[in-house]
């Protein structure tokens, strides 16, 4: 197990367009978290799951951003009309209940 | 509201000198806290919290409540302590947690 992996690790698009991100979190973690970084500041929560269910959502998750973890393993977070204040750092992180999570090395995107 | 404030960007020091990189936060509750380091090009990764009251790679933290901090020492920096630290609270049945804006700590040779 290489730890949390994360896919692309970089992402470029056009404004308007729909991308999606992959998130493969630590074999045994029931927990999947996504966070957003943005230059100079630390990471934003934005969505957690245990197992397949979404527990938690962000108010920074708007409507344009969906994210499923199908089977309580792989998670996917799609951003729908990308937006030029959608270029950041989004952030995965694993964990086996409340223990230490453990994060991935994220996906760069730019819009442009 | 939960929040957590790095009030120094950067903290430059010489090899050898003591750190403290500052940390304070406001919660409500019993807020469970934490510092996070990224090496560059390396992911984010836990460095200590304040629960298991370890010491980790010669740095420790301790939770003052009264001041509602969580500083992080080390009494002599080495160079490969150089990176950015983020400190770092969770209050919730989730585990989500809350980040400050990180301070870049260079060690100068």
């Amino acid at each position: 197990d290489t730890g949390v992996s994360q896919d692309p690790r970089h992402k470029i698009t056009k404004r308007g367009q729909n991308v999606t991100f992959r998130c493969d979190p630590i074999s045994e973690h029931n927990r999947l978290y996504w966070y957003r970084q943005t230059l100079g500041q630390g990471p934003e929560f934005l969505t957690y799951f245990q197992n397949e269910a979404q527990l938690e959502k962000s108010r920074l998750l708007s409507d344009r951003f969906s994210a499923e973890r199908p089977k309580g393993s792989f998670s996917t977070l799609e951003i729908q009309r990308t937006e030029q204040g959608d270029s950041a750092m989004y952030l995965c992180a694993s964990s086996f209940a409340n223990t230490e999570a453990f994060f991935g090395q994220g996906t760069r995107l730019t819009v442009v | 509201a939960q929040r957590v404030t790095q009030p120094e960007k950067l903290l430059s020091v010489f090899k050898g000198a003591p750190v403290e990189l500052k940390c304070n936060y406001s919660y409500s509750g019993s807020p469970e806290l934490f510092w996070y380091v990224q090496y560059s090009r390396q992911r984010l990764q836990l460095l200590l919290r304040h629960i298991s009251r370890e010491s980790i790679k010669g740095f420790t933290a301790d939770l003052n409540k009264g001041e509602t901090s969580f500083h992080l020492k080390k009494p002599f920096a080495q160079e490969e302590d150089s990176a950015m630290y983020y400190c770092a609270l969770t209050g919730n049945a989730g585990n989500m947690l809350t980040f400050g804006g990180g301070t870049r700590l260079m060690v100068k040779p």
